[in-house]
């Protein structure tokens, strides 16, 4: 069962433009994380906010947490060719083990 | 440099074959994962284990077994009951509650 689902599944911008991407998910849960797939590659950790966060920053990124709405939104600001990927939420919601999305192709174009 | 390694990268099977897919790590997490990723998907849970000699099963267990008789190594067997095995696999560990996962570089099987 997938708990989080992602929106836009895919997303063209230029180079140095922000990426927004979207998560929305069912259940409580104890924390939201995203992580970032290179094709063909394993899956990178990029963010873990917990539910009763409500912003976090690293870097160039943004999470946000809405848990009235079960939504989380990832901002990637003044995006790079290098960020183009796929990007995941995950949901825990007990039980030390993640839901994942369908994910969000992110290209970004030089 | 502490790490996960899934081996190997590429896996060919034979119809009715089962065949296992390693995944070690050195980062002396307590719980392991596998996970199975098909085009266009996120991914799906397989097995997980937070403790050795102790695991159980995830979303799509079915033609699947797994051991952990050590901590650093939780080997994933596809076997000849999995009808559609063709796949990405990818294990991960992490450590307990609040913390997020480090993944390896997967497994890709194919079925000839």
């Amino acid at each position: 069962s997938q708990q989080g689902e992602e929106d836009p599944q895919a997303l063209s911008i230029q180079e140095g433009e922000n990426a927004t991407m979207n998560c929305s998910y069912k259940t409580s849960i104890n924390n939201l994380q995203w992580y970032r797939q290179n094709s063909g590659r394993g899956l990178v950790h990029l963010i873990l906010i917990r539910s009763n966060e409500r912003e976090k920053h690293s870097g160039r990124l943004r999470v946000t947490l809405d848990t009235s709405k079960k939504s989380s939104s990832l901002l990637i600001t003044a995006s790079r060719a290098a960020d183009t990927a796929s990007y995941f939420c995950a949901t825990d919601a007990g039980g030390n083990k993640l839901v994942f999305g369908a994910g969000t192709i992110l290209r970004v174009k030089s | 440099d502490g790490g996960i390694t899934q081996s190997p990268k590429y896996l060919f099977r034979k119809e009715g074959q089962n065949v296992t897919l390693s995944c070690e790590q050195n980062l002396n997490h307590d719980a392991m994962y596998w996970y199975r990723q098909d085009p266009g998907q996120g991914l799906r849970l397989i097995y997980y284990s937070q403790i050795v000699n102790d695991f159980q099963k995830g979303d799509i267990a079915e033609g699947y077994s797994v051991s952990r008789e050590k901590k650093e190594s939780f080997p994933l067997t596809v076997t000849s009951a999995q009808k559609n095995p063709t796949a990405f696999y990818l294990c991960a560990s992490s450590i307990l509650n609040n913390y997020g996962y480090t993944f390896g570089s997967g497994t890709r099987l194919t079925v000839v």
